[in-house]
């Protein structure tokens, strides 16, 4: 089974950094994805990482560390349109594209 | 390219009834997975479908069905509606199948179909 861990809200200021968490167990890990969820709609893919380290892109990045069980999601020079909720999901090893979700981290992102 | 499809868009049903959803998957993605999301939960697994073959399922009961069509198209059905079934159903392509070990497919998800039993 999985277990996936997430803080469920904070709140940063516009232009700011905000650095959200994510832990994870996981009888087979191959692979964890980031999604960001605005309300009443569908998740967008934002990151994929499956090897230790930092994955850049833009004004997002996500680390990853398969010995802690732990990855988190950067963003950088936060803007409005980045309230949303941001869903972590691990992807197990058995041959499948099925994802176990976390309950998501709601930001808020203020003037 | 359309993206992922789902209709409807919002359903009300009541207690008993039977739901049947429909997921039209981006041209050229063979594999169809089904996610229910409960208000302030993330996305829970439901089924996955690769060229018409139950591939995955997920900790749901028997009322929860799903099948695949020759073109890729994907219905799910639930029977005998419970109250708590109340909640955002969102459906998934990707190109395709892996192996053990492969490499990840990325998820394109559809709007979702938002579902209320009273």
């Amino acid at each position: 089974g999985q277990n996936i861990d997430q803080p469920t809200e904070m709140t940063a200021t516009e232009g700011a950094i905000v650095q959200i968490n994510c832990t994870y167990q996981t009888s087979g890990f191959n692979g964890l994805f980031w999604y960001q969820q605005h309300a009443g709609e569908a998740p967008t893919f934002l990151s994929y990482n499956v090897l230790d380290g930092l994955e850049e892109k833009g004004r997002f990045s996500s680390f990853l560390s398969r010995s802690k069980g732990y990855s988190y999601l950067l963003l950088k020079e936060l803007q409005m349109k980045d309230s949303a909720s941001y869903l972590c999901a691990v992807r197990d090893w058995y041959g499948n594209n099925r994802l176990a979700f976390g309950k998501g981290n709601q930001v808020v992102v203020i003037p | 390219d359309a993206g992922v499809t789902q209709s409807p868009t919002h359903l009300i049903k009541t207690r008993g009834q039977h739901v049947t959803l429909r997921c039209s998957p981006i041209s050229g993605h063979k594999s169809v997975s089904w996610y229910q999301q409960v208000l302030g939960q993330g996305p829970q697994f439901i089924f996955q479908y690769y060229e018409k073959e139950e591939r995955g399922r997920g900790n749901f009961p028997d009322r929860f069905s799903a099948r695949q069509f020759p073109n890729y198209s994907s219905e799910l059905n639930v029977n005998a509606l419970l109250l708590g079934d109340s909640a955002l159903y969102l459906c998934a392509s990707s190109r395709g199948w892996v192996k053990a070990g492969g490499p990840a497919y990325e998820q394109y998800f559809g709007p979702g179909t938002r579902l209320t039993v009273t």
